[in-house]
């Protein structure tokens, strides 16, 4: 299965924009990339998906780089709630999610 | 609507004893999926089941067996828990086959096998 790759760890400013990388260099031209994140002592929870286009939602927005090689989670306006472990991430065979280690981010007020 | 609930919430266990972790969900989905989450790593697939009557293996399945006997239902067991098993166990359900479901996760079992 293609590895997907993320900082470990990011820092942002709270009510700023923050923007999450990841490199999926080997991902196929059906794969979707799916955002998770997960806050403090609790499962993780579904951000947003995407194939080739920008997509929009309300929790955040997905920038996907046209070669699809690589993509950014956009936050617009960070607040403390939005502290978690962030993970970009590519289905498996049977329908379940790839997990790496995330981004952790830190949201300071 | 409670989505998916896991039971116990946390457990400390002797090493060699039977454990059984229980996982329900009221939204009706066929696929369920048990993962565990070691500190500071991600969750990694345990096993899974497409539907009611299906099991199959996952990334790390040693030491563990699943059953699933309706579509609510999805329990784990550790038949003799080894120090090794200590982890966060997190359960969660995926509805229809396509590449775009979401999975909902459940809050978690802490189990501390000593």
């Amino acid at each position: 299965d293609a590895k997907t790759t993320q900082p470990n760890s990011m820092e942002s400013n709270e009510e700023e924009p923050v923007h999450l990388p990841c490199n999926h260099s080997t991902i196929s031209g059906t794969d979707y990339i799916h955002w998770y994140r997960q806050l403090p002592s609790q499962g993780p929870e579904y951000v947003i998906h995407g194939l080739t286009s920008n997509v929009n939602n309300r929790m955040a927005s997905l920038a996907i780089a046209e070669d699809r090689k690589s993509s950014t989670l956009i936050l617009h306006r960070a607040t403390l709630r939005d502290a978690a472990v962030y993970y970009c991430i590519r289905r498996g065979s049977q329908g379940n999610l790839i997990f790496g280690k995330g981004t952790k981010l830190s949201v300071k007020p | 609507i409670a989505g998916i609930t896991q039971a116990p919430t946390s457990q400390i266990l002797a090493a060699g004893r039977r454990m059984t972790l229980r996982c329900t969900q009221d939204m009706r989905h066929n696929a369920m999926y048990w993962y565990r989450q070691d500190l500071g790593l991600g969750l990694r697939l345990i096993h899974y089941s497409n539907t009611a009557g299906t099991t199959g293996k996952g990334e790390v399945p040693d030491g563990y067996s699943v059953s699933r006997a309706n579509t609510d239902d999805f329990p784990l067991t550790l038949a003799s828990a080894v120090p090794s098993q200590t982890s966060v166990y997190f359960c969660a359900s995926r509805v229809g086959t396509g590449p775009t479901d979401t999975q909902y996760f459940g809050p978690g079992t802490r189990l501390t096998v000593l």
